[in-house]
């Protein structure tokens, strides 16, 4: 199985400040094949379901504001917030996509506003 | 735009089966593959399984002797039937598109509690 570790578990960043989260996985999760990394990055809210942000490790979802942004590969990621509204209060979570059938999270960021 | 909405029982006995449904709209239940993810309260997401739109099922090997996914085309309805249910199975249950780089859109989840 691949573990999903993210750092750290908690965030406190001031509004307009970037905010970044970290990702690690057990194992690589790049496939040369099609050179992608199999990473995806969730928002979620309190009281909502997560949100699909970014696949592919970099690939905004359509309609997530270009403030969010994904960089990494290999086994380390990164999830970048470049300018932090108050609406961005939320947990976040990586999942790697790479070993289906047993797709895994990572524990959860929480960010908050300082 | 596609739509789930979770329903079924939010409270369930120890030992006996769990039953969720999930109904689809905004779009043919049959042209995507769907999974169900499960959150316990405070913690963090454990997939739980999918079934693909050419039918397979895949199960998380922790839960794949109680599992089953299955899908009703008529109704636009997925379920999920969990049996031997413990108070560990406790937890909000999602259900979501599984695309083949991600899961969403989500349902908005609903709670089951396993308790007598």
């Amino acid at each position: 199985d691949i573990a999903m570790t993210q750092s750290p578990d908690s965030l406190a960043v001031s509004l307009g400040e970037r905010a970044t989260i970290n990702c690690k996985s057990s194992q690589s999760v790049f496939d040369s094949s099609n050179n992608k990394n199999y990473l995806a990055w969730y928002q979620q809210k309190p009281g909502q379901p997560p949100k699909l942000l970014i696949y592919w490790a970099s690939t905004r979802e359509s309609g997530v504001p270009d403030r969010f942004s994904g960089s990494g590969s290999g086994t380390d990621f990164t999830l970048t917030i470049s300018s932090l509204q108050a609406e961005d209060v939320a947990v976040y979570y990586c999942q790697q996509y790479y070993s289906p059938p047993l797709y895994t999270f990572g524990q959860g960021t929480k960010l908050e506003i300082k | 735009q596609v739509q789930l909405q979770e329903s079924g029982p939010g409270l369930v006995k120890p030992s006996e089966t769990l039953s969720l449904t999930c109904t689809v709209s905004g779009g043919s239940i049959s042209s995507y593959s769907w999974s169900w993810i499960r959150q316990p309260a405070g913690k963090g997401l454990e997939w739980v399984g999918r079934i693909l739109n050419t039918g397979p099922t895949h199960y998380n090997p922790s839960l794949k002797s109680r599992v089953t996914i299955s899908v009703d085309t008529s109704k636009s309805q997925l379920s999920l039937k969990l049996s031997s249910v413990t108070a560990a199975d406790t937890a909000l249950y999602y259900c979501a598109r599984a695309r083949d780089y991600a899961f969403g859109p989500w349902g908005q989840g609903i709670l089951v509690t396993v308790s007598s």
